[in-house]
């Protein structure tokens, strides 16, 4: 089955840059997702399609997709992005969540 | 405004059965396929299953084919998840969301309906 690897954890200072990672087999060929999840509440889509934004997600969540990596990028990293990022794809009729990464503001 | 809102939940043994559902509303329920997603405590998320606009596709994951089935009443725009055999492993919070239209992300989201299977 396909899986989707992420960092467990990825630690940002505010103002900063946070990258996030996740790696699958021919990832590139495929469409990526990121969701948002804070605790006690679901999840939230912050991109779709590898680079697109959702209506009301800041512009600092950006997002590639190349080879077998696709990317989350996190510009001026603020302490309300601190929160759990899963990507997300499809693969032979299955949708695959990564891991997840916990992204913390120090 | 779309909302999406599960019930059903609750604890069940190991081996019984519970039926999930999903109450839709804002948006044409007809013209997107859902989707179910869970989160054991404390873990990532996994999805569960989804279905076609009109109920005619569905596919699950390897480790709830033939024990759930996912369903849908477009009448009374409603998703449903029959879960039967159910094991320990199947415990978490169980969340209903709608499938963007063209492609696999799951736009809205449910609050979700959390599951314990335990003697």
């Amino acid at each position: 089955s396909y899986e989707l690897t992420q960092p467990p954890s990825v630690s940002v200072s505010p103002g900063q840059t946070a990258s996030i990672t996740c790696s699958g087999d021919k990832l590139g060929h495929k469409d990526v997702h990121w969701y948002q999840q804070k605790p006690g509440q679901s999840p939230v889509l912050v991109i779709y399609q590898d680079t697109k934004r959702p209506s009301g997600i800041p512009e600092r969540f950006s997002g590639s997709n190349s080879v077998n990596t696709a990317t989350l990028t996190i510009s001026g990293t603020q302490a309300m992005d601190e929160a759990d990022y899963y990507c997300q794809a499809w693969d032979s009729s299955s949708v695959v969540f990564g891991g997840g990464t916990k992204l913390t503001v120090l | 405004e779309v909302q999406l809102v599960e019930s059903g939940g609750g604890l069940v043994q190991p081996g019984g059965s519970l039926r999930l559902s999903c109450a839709a509303s804002g948006f044409t329920f007809s013209n997107y396929w859902m989707t179910w997603v869970r989160q054991a405590p404390g873990k990532g998320l996994e999805w569960v299953a989804n279905i076609k606009l009109d109920g005619s596709e569905k596919y699950y994951v390897d480790s709830v084919r033939g024990r759930f089935t996912i369903s849908r009443d477009n009448a009374k725009n409603s998703l449903y998840l029959q879960m039967n055999s159910l094991r320990a492993e199947d415990t978490a919070i169980y969340y209903c969301a709608r499938q963007s239209y063209g492609d696999y992300s799951n736009d809205y989201w449910g609050q979700g309906t959390l599951v314990t299977v335990s003697s």
